[in-house]
């Protein structure tokens, strides 16, 4: 089945630097990325997707990436706030028309501290 | 429009009991999946219902069960609890278009704590 690795465990920048988030998974039929945030105490919200038509995904201050070949996407916060402090994860799954696709594989999660 | 609505919030059980939790969907969305999120193995996921009928399942052993209703209303159980099944139990409802390209977000409720004592 499919295996997502997500990397760093744990992000501390400094506010308004960058964040980047990076996501490898292992079937290359998945074709649907979503990055959800989780807060303290509340469920994952998510953020940004992308598909496997795109090649990157703007809005506002977060964007991701997607390379296929590799099999890598990888989320971006630009000019980061204490409020984008959460846990990130990233997810990969399989999107089809016949609507099956909802299962979501999740990578282990980044732990993102912004400091002021 | 409303989110998704998980109840209860927070539960307590005996070992050997057996619980349910009850999820409703955003209005309109027919699929309903449920996951289980702990510190140790992270989000995994449980099952997926779409109009009543399971369609896809995780790797959680028979003692885990769910159902849909007529209304998108879906209810997991979970029996014979062990201490092991202590987890924040999280439910995702999708809006999928057959006649478009697939709608696969999902979106999350707050979650149920399950702590088995």
């Amino acid at each position: 089945g499919e295996n997502v690795e997500q990397h760093p465990s744990t992000l501390s920048v400094q506010e308004g630097d960058s964040a980047v988030i990076k996501c490898t998974y292992s079937d290359s039929a998945s074709n649907y990325f979503p990055w959800y945030k989780q807060e303290l105490g509340k469920g994952p919200q998510l953020i940004i997707d992308i598909r496997s038509n795109v090649g990157e995904k703007k809005d506002q201050r977060i964007a991701v990436t997607l390379n296929k070949t590799a099999k890598h996407f990888s989320l971006h916060i630009t000019e980061t706030q204490p409020e984008d402090s959460a846990v990130y994860f990233c997810a990969a799954s399989i999107g089809t028309y016949t609507g099956t696709a909802s299962k979501l594989t999740f990578g282990t999660g980044t732990r993102l501290q912004v400091t002021l | 429009k409303a989110g998704v609505t998980q109840t209860p919030r927070y539960l307590i059980k005996t070992r050997g009991q057996q619980v349910t939790l009850s999820c409703s969907p955003i209005s309109g969305h027919r699929s309903v999946s449920w996951y289980q999120q702990t510190p140790g193995q992270g989000l995994q996921f449980l099952f997926e219902y779409f109009s009543e009928t399971q369609r896809n399942k995780g790797n959680f052993p028979g003692r885990f069960s769910g159902r849909q209703f007529s209304n998108s209303r879906s209810e997991m159980n979970v029996s014979t609890l062990e201490l092991g099944d202590s987890a924040l139990y999280l439910c995702a409802s999708s809006f999928m278009d057959r006649a478009t390209v697939p709608n696969t977000e999902a979106f999350f409720g707050q979650g149920t704590r399950l702590t088995v004592v």
